[in-house]
């Protein structure tokens, strides 16, 4: 079935530093691509996504892009702040009917002042 | 985007007992489904629960345990039936609205 493999944390930066999260993912069709965030006591949210090949999803200075030929969708900051803390998780839609999501395991970053 | 509440926030279980989470949105949804959140873990999709019809339940859960009731576009409720301490997990109720997907705050259940 599909699934969703992301680098386990935690990551640990320090303010001003690039970010990388891994992801990459199996699905037997054409997924549409999410990055969700989950900050300290709060709800998930949408972080960005992207629905086809080629795609770049971006927010907050956040970036992926949807790369069909390595079946990732990394994501990326140029320079990290300190509220951006929290725990990420990628995740895929198999865009059938079910719309279900299917989330990787969630990997917690940690940025320093 | 939809306003997604539940209740209660957080709850603390004693086990053997049941324990329903309420859900309600601020605008009529066809699709609303449920999540469970382990400590430290990815969500899993519990159930799919679209208005008019039975839930559909992910492989490993059950509606005896897990029962669901989606009497309105606006509203809907997961029971954990029968609660051991490994049901201790977030629940977040979720629901579709055009191409993006919106989650509730989450239900803290702990069963001791």
């Amino acid at each position: 079935g599909d699934s969703v493999t992301q680098m386990e944390g935690p990551v640990t930066l320090s303010e001003e530093a690039f970010l990388t999260i891994n992801c990459t993912y199996t699905a037997t069709g054409y997924p549409s691509l999410f990055w969700y965030v989950q900050y300290p006591g709060e709800g998930l949210q949408l972080l960005l996504k992207a629905t086809k090949a080629d795609d770049k999803g971006s927010n907050k200075g956040f970036e992926a892009t949807y790369r069909k030929e390595t079946t990732s969708f990394h994501l990326e900051k140029g320079s990290v702040q300190v509220s951006d803390s929290a725990v990420y998780f990628c995740a895929l839609s198999d865009g059938g009917s079910s719309y279900k999501l299917i989330f990787g395991s969630g990997t917690r970053l940690l940025v320093r002042p | 985007s939809a306003v997604i509440s539940q209740k209660p926030s957080r709850d603390i279980c004693q086990r053997g007992t049941s324990l329903t989470i309420q859900c309600q949105v601020d605008s009529q949804v066809t699709m609303m489904f449920w999540y469970r959140q382990q400590p430290g873990q990815s969500l899993t999709l519990i159930a799919t629960a679209n208005q008019g019809s039975e839930a559909t339940y992910e492989s490993g859960f059950v509606i005896d345990k897990f029962p669901i009731s989606r009497p309105n576009l606006t509203f809907s409720t997961l029971t954990v039936s029968n609660m051991s301490p490994e049901d201790s997990s977030i629940y977040l109720c979720s629901l579709r609205q055009g191409n993006e997907q919106y989650f509730g705050p989450g239900t803290r259940l702990t069963v001791t």
